[in-house]
């Protein structure tokens, strides 16, 4: 399993756009990039999954460049219940078997 | 409504008093997991199960016990619990193994 690495914390304030990016140079050729959001005392959420070039739903997009190396979620005009922290995990998996890192913990401020 | 339940949300017991935490998925998923979450370490699997009467350890399963009977449930049993096992539990399903995980609410257990 691909070890990861993100930011620990990341401040923003409501309407603007953020990028969180996470390191992952053990990447397999076999692995997706699938990001989850976590509010406090609440399950993690999935938010996005991709394995290449760029991924758009109506929540988020996610940035891989062709090493697939790191990868960015994007979360255009965040609003204060954006606030909530955001872990990437790589794995051949969709979140089973897969590592969670301590994520970054994204605070929106108004 | 597609979800993955747990009960109870909170308990309060005695070390060594065995118990067990439900988990149903409605989803008719195949695979099913158990996570407690600490400060600090983030979520740790415990056990996970492929199918019906397949399971295997996370990368802690000790003090742990998981069955899987049907499809939809997936309980954790703590025969003999010990303070350190006070956490957050979460389970979580998917369809197969590379799709979305679906979370619980969760389930906070305190051992004294």
């Amino acid at each position: 399993l691909a070890k990861t690495t993100q930011p620990i914390s990341m401040d923003s304030y409501e309407g603007q756009e953020v990028n969180i990016t996470c390191s992952h140079n053990n990447i397999a050729t076999n692995d997706y990039i699938t990001w989850y959001q976590q509010f406090p005392s609440q399950g993690p959420r999935f938010i996005i999954q991709g394995y290449k070039t760029k991924v758009t739903n109506e929540v988020a997009s996610l940035f891989i460049p062709a090493d697939r190396k790191s990868s960015t979620l994007s979360l255009p005009r965040v609003s204060l219940s954006d606030t909530a922290v955001y872990y990437c995990l790589v794995g051949d998996t969709g979140g089973f078997k897969t590592i969670f890192g301590a994520g970054t913990r994204l605070f929106v401020k108004a | 409504e597609a979800q993955v339940t747990q009960n109870p949300r909170y308990l309060i017991t005695v070390t060594g008093k065995k118990l067990t935490v439900t988990c149903s998925q409605n989803m008719n998923h195949e695979y099913m997991s158990w996570y407690r979450q600490d400060p600090g370490l983030g979520l740790r699997q415990i056990y996970y199960s492929m199918n019906v009467e397949v399971t295997d350890k996370g990368d802690v399963p000790e003090g742990y016990k998981v069955s899987r009977k049907e499809k939809r449930n997936f309980p954790l049993i703590l025969e003999s619990p010990s303070p350190n096992q006070t956490s957050l539990y979460f389970c979580a399903s998917s369809l197969v193994e590379d799709t979305e995980a679906f979370f619980g609410q969760g389930t906070r257990l305190t051992v004294v």
